[in-house]
């Protein structure tokens, strides 16, 4: 079946920049999310990414898709403590299928 | 604020019994969705619901029934607890996409421990 990978940890200093990397087998994505989970908490939408696009920033975020290589990440600039979550990439196909992956905790070391 | 919720956070049952977990959403979502989460393994998807008194197997059915009698409750059922279902149950709703984009809205979790 498709898959999604990530790394499963990243940890980095209060204020260098984090970057999260994920790939994808489906051809047929349409759309690529990032999800952060906190502690004890659900998943909530970060931002998403329509696979037409190749960039998109929000704020402290930068999505970088390579719809080539099939490969996705998420650039946090100047990380903070309280962005110390586990972070999921995840896919949506024409079908509305939707796949996570395993899910990337990052530690912000103070 | 959209809100899905879920009726316990923590849950302790014993091998052998019946559980019951409820999801409720006031989004007025067409589409719910039960996950597990796992250390390593990330979410995957037990059962979904299209619809009022519909339902379609996940990635891993076993072990596991749904109900889906009103448009806002989900309810994943185990119906007879093993400690191999001791996990993290994820619900989630949404609008139905095609071909737009569509997201997900989870609920807080519920922590199930089986002994």
């Amino acid at each position: 079946g498709e898959d999604v990978e990530q790394s499963l940890f990243l940890s980095v200093r209060e204020g260098d920049s984090s970057v999260i990397n994920c790939t994808y087998t489906d051809s047929s994505s349409t759309y690529l999310y990032w999800y952060k989970q906190e502690p004890g908490a659900g998943l909530q939408l970060l931002t998403y990414i329509f696979s037409n696009m190749d960039m998109k920033q929000d704020q402290r975020l930068t999505v970088l898709l390579n719809k080539k290589d099939k490969h996705l990440s998420l650039r946090i600039a100047d990380t903070q403590t309280g962005d110390s979550a586990i972070y999921f990439c995840a896919e949506s196909n024409n079908n509305n299928d939707m796949r996570f992956g395993a899910g990337t905790r990052l530690t912000v070391k103070p | 604020d959209v809100k899905v919720t879920q009726s316990s956070r923590y849950l302790v049952k014993r091998t052998g019994e019946k559980v019951f977990l409820e999801c409720v959403q006031d989004m007025d979502h067409e589409n719910m969705f039960w996950y597990r989460q796992d250390p390593g393994l990330g979410l995957r998807l037990i059962y979904f619901s299209y619809d009022v008194k519909m339902k379609e197997k996940g990635d891993i059915p076993e072990g596991y029934s749904v109900s889906r009698e009103k448009k806002e409750r989900f309810s994943l059922i185990l119906e007879s607890a093993s400690t191999n279902q001791t996990s993290m149950y994820l619900c989630a709703s949404r609008t139905p996409g095609g071909l737009s984009y569509n997201e997900q809205f989870f609920g807080p979790g519920t922590r199930l421990t089986v002994l």
